[in-house]
């Protein structure tokens, strides 16, 4: 398994802030990287595939960037309905799973 | 409009299998360029990826998972399901059937499916 970390675990933010939240991996994974929103009681949705690209209907607010072992997911200007849990997802090899970082919480100040 | 359905028991006892089918509706799990897999959350925790497969038939499973899990594929139905042998406490999951196109992020997923153990 390629062991994924992901900082801060929780952030607290106000409306209109810049956030940023890191995400690293235990092995060079190139940019086989995505970020996912989850809201309580609700499927994750996808933000951000290949560490970079902004998956179709989702705000320009996000963005990500990052290669090999380290990766970063902003969102520019916090807006209410982005109060979720966000998580960081590597897909780099089959053979040794795609593993999920542990989570970043980003709650109301 | 892409669709994931997952169903199965909701209950399931220590030791014994798990069984969950996905069933896929506005779309085949023939087509090729995705794979189609399965997904967990315990409650309160993250997710877990738990493996996947492809219109070929091919598989591939979590390492941490690989020995307990088969993941199959009934094209005639439209179908994936899992398996889960021999389960513990520790499998008791919301578990969400998933599309990745390949290349990219899972991105459709099913409402998800509770087990308990």
């Amino acid at each position: 398994d390629i062991q994924m970390t992901q900082s801060p675990s929780t952030l607290s933010a106000s409306v209109g802030d810049r956030v940023t939240i890191t995400c690293r991996a235990g092995q060079s994974i190139s940019t086989w990287l995505a970020w996912y929103q989850q809201k309580p009681g609700k499927a994750p949705k996808l933000l951000i595939y290949k560490a970079s690209s902004l998956e179709s209907g989702v705000p320009s607010r996000f963005s990500g960037s990052g290669s090999g072992t380290e990766f970063t997911l902003t969102i520019s200007s916090l807006q209410p309905d982005d109060f979720a849990t966000y998580y960081c997802q590597q897909y780099n090899s089959f053979s040794e799973g795609f593993s999920f970082g542990p989570g970043t919480k980003v709650d109301i100040k | 409009q892409l669709q994931l359905q997952e169903s199965g028991p909701g209950l399931v006892r220590p030791s014994e299998t798990l069984s969950l089918t996905c069933t896929v509706s506005g779309g085949s799990i023939s087509s090729s360029g995705y794979d189609w897999g399965w997904i967990r959350q315990p409650p309160g925790k993250g997710l877990e990826w738990i493996g996947c497969i492809f219109h070929s038939g091919t598989t591939y499973y979590s390492p941490s998972l690989k020995s307990r899990v088969t993941i199959s594929a009934d094209t005639s139905k439209n179908q994936l399901s899992l398996k889960v042998n021999s389960v513990t406490a520790a499998d008791a999951a919301l578990y969400y059937c998933v599309r990745r196109p390949v290349g990219y992020g899972a991105d459709v997923w099913g409402q998800g499916t509770t087990v308990t153990v």
